[in-house]
């Protein structure tokens, strides 16, 4: 079975430091990662996808296959970027399609 | 305009009460799902509908039943409440081509007593 383990509960950071949530998943098939984020008083929401390979809101993730991790990161974190954010997995073309497992969450809180 | 919405917002209730939370999605998606959060923010996918087919159902007791009269709801009824079933309970809704990019209702709150 996917399983995704994100060993922070809490995160602080100050502003302008970089951050980097760890996301770790247990490798099934052909998994594909995300990042989920929600922020306070708002829906939770994709925030990027490992296939995409692309930068939202300055945040990158890389799927390092021999370590299966998909740590997220940022070089100069905002106040902005205080949510909770959620790593998931899936296993692409499973017969659990749409089936997301999320990991425990990492709650980000970045200081002035 | 909302995406995905939920009724209601906030639920309480007496242990063996029968409740249902109702869950509306405007996007034209095609599958819906239900999630449960629990009380450490742990995020777990109950069950999805594609065209209201069942096509996930996890390990839920079945005192859980959803139902969908279409493809734009997707509704939770629970038989006989457990005071294990306090969480936040998720709806979301995505497209069936693009599966992972799921889109979420503002949760429901439900707290059994």
């Amino acid at each position: 079975a996917q399983r995704v383990t994100q060993p922070e509960k809490l995160l602080s950071v100050f502003k302008g430091a970089p951050v980097e949530l760890k996301c770790n998943y247990s490798y099934s098939g052909s998994p594909e990662l995300f990042w989920y984020v929600q922020y306070s008083r708002q829906r939770l929401q994709l925030l990027l996808r490992h296939i995409s390979r692309e930068s939202i809101k300055g945040f990158t993730a890389d799927l390092n296959k021999g370590e299966t991790s998909f740590h997220l990161k940022k070089p100069f974190a905002q106040e902005e970027d205080s949510a909770m954010y959620y790593c998931a997995s899936a296993n692409a073309g499973g017969t659990s399609y749409g089936k997301l497992t999320f990991g425990q969450g990492t709650i980000l809180t970045v200081h002035p | 305009d909302t995406a995905v919405s939920q009724t209601p917002k906030y639920l309480v209730t007496q242990m063996g009460n029968d409740k249902s939370i109702k869950c509306e999605q405007n996007l034209g998606h095609d599958t819906m799902y239900w999630y449960k959060q629990d009380s450490k923010k742990f995020l777990k996918i109950m069950f999805s509908y594609n065209n209201k087919e069942l096509i996930i159902n996890e390990t839920v007791p079945n005192r859980f039943s959803p139902k969908s009269p279409d493809k734009a709801h997707l509704n939770l009824h629970i038989n006989s409440l457990e005071l294990g079933d306090s969480a936040v309970y998720f709806c979301a809704s995505s497209q069936k081509k693009v599966p992972y990019e799921q889109y979420f209702g503002p949760g429901t709150r439900l707290t059994v007593t």
